[in-house]
């Protein structure tokens, strides 16, 4: 099946610092999701790519998707104490006509140490 | 978007016990799914909860462990069946909404299971 490869696997950063996590994959999407997840709660969704090249921003949040559609990385700038949880990239399959189905990277962990 | 509740939020059962995990969206949806999380893992697909037919499950998973039931487009269970330890984990229910190359997934707060 379908894998993606997602790093970091984890992050320790400093407040006010910059992070880039990014995810990979050998094959193509036509959607790249990311998500937040803090302890305790479902994955949130930050952003939703669609198009190859698309950059988008949610406030301190930026994410673009590869050109060649195999990859996809999330910025978020100035990072503050409440970043820290769990990101994760999302692809959704679509195969079957309509089986559709979301394949996720491993996550990568962000502690920011205020 | 979507607003997902689920029921209960956690719980603690004894092995061998069944539970039934209660999801309800604020919208009719069509597609809706139940994930998997195990403690420091990603989400695992166990099941796509079909209305008037039968679940899609995917490799791993069988219905006599995981029966689901999706009686209306904004109501779905899922029970964990016979449990054991190994069954611990966050279940996370989720509905995709959109078009086809433009879905957008969200997901429930999810329930902690803790299996003794």
């Amino acid at each position: 099946g379908q894998q993606l490869n997602q790093s970091p696997q984890s992050m320790f950063i400093q407040e006010g610092e910059d992070v880039s996590m990014n995810c990979t994959s050998s094959s193509i999407f036509n959607t790249w999701l990311w998500y937040k997840q803090d302890p305790g709660e479902g994955p949130v969704l930050l952003i939703a790519l669609y198009k190859a090249g698309e950059l988008t921003s949610n406030g301190r949040l930026t994410a673009q998707f590869g050109i060649t559609r195999k990859d996809s990385f999330l910025n978020i700038s100035a990072s503050i104490p409440s970043d820290v949880g769990i990101y994760f990239c999302a692809g959704p399959k679509i195969s079957g006509g309509s089986n559709y189905k979301l394949t996720f990277g491993k996550g990568t962990l962000l502690t920011v140490n205020p | 978007s979507a607003v997902i509740s689920q029921k209960p939020s956690r719980d603690i059962c004894q092995r061998g016990t069944s539970l039934t995990i209660q999801c309800q969206v604020d919208s009719q949806v069509t597609m809706m799914f139940w994930y998997r999380q195990q403690p420091g893992q990603s989400l695992t697909l166990i099941a796509t909860a079909n209305q008037g037919s039968e679940a899609t499950y995917e490799s791993g998973f069988v219905i006599d462990k995981f029966p689901i039931s999706r009686p209306n487009l904004t109501f779905s269970t899922l029970t964990v069946s016979n449990m054991s330890p190994e069954d611990s984990s966050i279940y996370l229910c989720s509905v995709a909404i959109g078009l086809a190359n433009s879905y957008e997934q969200y997901f429930g707060p999810g329930t902690r299971l803790t299996v003794t």
